[in-house]
């Protein structure tokens, strides 16, 4: 079964720093292009950062450019999300998303998701 | 970047309606738009990329058509688990930007 789980969200005072991660299973991970997806509370979905599947990359967001970093460790089927100088706006579920496939038609529509970690940044 | 911009932000309908969702994007993606439906407390889940090719397991109530700019999701007749929100996304250049979202319901 192809999964994907996110773990180290959590709460963090703005200008701070954390790192998020995505455990894959059950597919050949270094093949695939992988994002990072957010939501806030309430909100609607916005893309922030991610691999291609032609391993291409990485990709950011306006939002986040220079201050999030995303890397992947094939070797241990784990994508990262390494989050500095927070701000209130980047409170959000992140979600770990899988391109559909290996085809260049598959790249960026995402078939696979996590089940998300929260970050909330507030003091 | 390519904004996505769907209507109506939100639809009231009923069950067996025929509704249809438009997303139009700032500039032309070719047939690069994916959809999905996402539930409250669930995570997204794929409905139709490509356009209009409907992903594995998707009833066939649910279609997408569109090229270029303008891109619309269709369900023929509204079921009672199909109320949620709908998002479009394009994947033609990064980054890849969602539209806002339209919720439907009852």
């Amino acid at each position: 079964e192809v999964q994907l789980l996110e773990s180290g969200g959590g709460l963090v005072q703005p200008g701070g720093s954390l790192r998020i991660s995505c455990a894959a299973s059950g597919f050949p991970f270094s093949n695939y292009g992988m994002s990072w997806v957010r939501q806030a509370p309430g909100k609607g979905l916005e893309w922030v950062s991610g691999f291609s599947g032609g391993r291409g990359g990485p990709y950011y967001a306006e939002s986040v450019k220079g201050r999030f970093t995303i890397s992947r460790d094939n070797s241990k089927n784990t994508l990262h999300l390494q989050m500095n100088s927070l701000r209130a706006a980047d409170t959000a579920m992140y979600f770990c998303a899988k391109d559909r496939g290996e085809a260049v038609a598959d790249w960026g529509s995402f078939d696979i998701w996590g089940q998300g970690t929260m970050v909330t940044v507030s003091s | 970047d390519i904004q996505m911009t769907q209507s109506p932000s939100t639809l009231s309908a009923s069950v067996g309606d025929r509704i249809s969702i438009t997303c139009r994007a700032s500039q032309s993606i070719s047939t690069w738009v994916a959809w999905y439906q996402q539930k409250p407390g669930k995570v997204p889940k794929l409905l139709i990329y490509q356009a209009s090719t409907l992903e594995n397991g998707v009833p066939s109530r649910f279609s997408g058509s569109g090229s270029g700019t303008d891109f619309t999701l269709t369900i023929s007749s509204l079921q009672p688990d199909d109320f949620a929100t709908f998002y479009c996304q394009q994947h033609s250049s990064y980054p890849w930007t969602f539209g806002q979202g339209t919720k439907v319901e009852i």
